[in-house]
């Protein structure tokens, strides 16, 4: 059923070593989102997929990166996490990336611990 | 000054209280709201979008006047299953993307 998948769900990183998070689709969505939300903060938006064509938030770290090798998987990468990204990060979709109504589909979002 | 401000918080009120959460936002170009449904260490879900009329779906009625750039969110008869975070979202289109931006969320505590 569902429709946004992340995984995992949990993710333990050891501080400087590269992890991978990813988000898969069955909507068949042209758009594919990753956010980052902290404790007790509202989601940031870190980048953006539009088919193949990628796009960067202006204050995304270097250290993220992102991969969208088909319409269905989209993965993060964090070259060298800092205990500063702890966090839980969302994977959402949408159809197009200009939509005035509901728009948006959430994964379960992945939590990641730096330790 | 965030893009989106709402009051973080707790709101404890008992089960059957009515309670009012606000928003306001700074791009007047803004041109669609929701809000949105937080559980603890849970994703987003999206719980009504806001009109001008306004709008209700059951016990939960939304307003937007967009001339102050507010956004309120009315709850009736509170239950105990609505206790969550309530993010208030802001879409902004450029004219190739939209953008959701979102408010830091109001925490909801309904008790017994």
């Amino acid at each position: 059923d569902a429709m946004v998948i992340q995984n995992p769900r949990y993710q333990v990183t050891q501080f400087g070593k590269p992890v991978t998070l990813s988000c898969s689709q069955t909507l068949n969505h042209n758009v594919m989102y990753w956010y980052q939300q902290k404790s007790s903060q509202a989601p940031k938006l870190l980048f953006h997929y539009y088919d193949k064509d990628f796009n960067n938030e202006a204050d995304t770290p270097d250290n993220f990166q992102s991969r969208r090798p088909n319409t269905s998987f989209c993965f993060l990468d964090i070259r060298s996490p800092g205990l500063g990204d702890a966090a839980m990060y969302l994977c959402a979709t949408s159809r197009e990336r200009v939509f005035r109504g509901k728009g948006y589909t959430f994964g379960s979002g992945t939590r990641l611990t730096v330790v | 000054r965030k893009e989106v401000e709402q009051d973080p918080g707790p709101f404890n009120v008992p089960e059957g209280a009515t309670v009012a959460f606000n928003c306001t936002y700074s791009n007047s170009a803004s041109q669609s709201f929701f809000w949105y449904r937080q559980d603890c260490r849970k994703e987003p879900k999206l719980l009504m979008s806001v009109y001008s009329s306004g709008n209700e779906d059951g016990r939960f009625t939304a307003q937007l006047n967009r001339a102050s750039q507010y956004i309120s969110l009315l709850i009736r008869d509170s239950k105990l299953s609505d206790s969550a975070t309530y993010l208030c979202v802001v879409n902004s289109d450029t004219g190739t993307a939209s953008k959701l931006t979102f408010g830091t969320g109001t925490r909801l505590q309904v008790t017994l």
